[in-house]
């Protein structure tokens, strides 16, 4: 069974702080991972994913992760942040095949100026 | 691209009533469209798969008769609520996918039962 592991519920930076949301997962097939954003009252939006290839991947709003299959995590990144990004992140896995999402627990990402 | 609409965006109802709830992809077909369940600053829970033209596969805990999902067509799924309860109050959110990696969600419906 896959699990996913997000270490910090809320993490509180500054306005134009670089920032690191950590991921961590279990599973026992080759995995898919993915970052989602979710804004208060809205759905989720597909900020970046791994399925191959480069461990470091660019997503949308200047995001980045890093998948570490030596140590199953795949960490959310971004230089500089903004007040807009304040959000709910959710990382997620799936072994591709079922297309099952399982879902960590959330970080809640709050930007002050 | 990739746009998944839900309608309505939020519904109140009276205990004891059925509720609908729509989930259509835009701009592509959507063989496999996915619910969720979202309570307040919680995660998503999954509850169950809907193929195109297939019966839902439902997760373990999730009452199949209480959640009714067709999913008739390549861009429409609906999940009714049937007799709900106030602990049936929650954040349903969709998702769907062309059976490629990605699944694309929608922006979820608030209900709210009295």
């Amino acid at each position: 069974a896959q699990s996913v592991t997000q270490l910090d519920s809320q993490v509180p930076v500054f306005e134009e702080a670089p920032v690191e949301l950590r991921c961590n997962y279990s599973s026992s097939v080759s995995v898919y991972l993915f970052w989602y954003v979710q804004y208060p009252n809205q759905g989720l939006q597909l900020l970046l994913k791994y399925l191959s290839g480069s461990t470091l991947v660019k997503g949308i709003n200047g995001f980045e992760a890093e998948f570490n299959k030596s140590q199953t995590s795949f960490h959310l990144r971004k230089p500089s942040v903004h007040i807009s990004d304040t959000a709910e992140y959710f990382c997620a896995v799936s072994d591709g095949r079922a297309q099952k999402l399982v879902f960590g627990q959330g970080t809640r990402l709050t930007i002050n100026p | 691209g990739a746009v998944v609409s839900q309608h309505p965006s939020r519904v109140i109802c009276k205990s004891g009533t059925s509720v609908k709830i729509e989930c259509r992809s835009l701009d592509f077909q959507a063989t496999t469209m996915f619910w969720y369940r979202q309570f307040p600053k919680q995660s998503l829970m999954l509850m169950a798969t809907s193929n195109e033209g297939s019966k839902a596969t439902y997760e373990q805990g999730v009452e199949k008769d209480k959640f009714l999902i067709n999913h008739a067509s390549l861009t429409l799924s609906t999940l009714t609520v049937t007799s709900a309860h106030p602990e049936d109050s929650s954040f349903y959110i969709c998702s769907a996918t062309s059976g490629t990696d990605t699944q694309y969600f929608g922006p979820g419906t608030r209900l709210t039962v009295l």
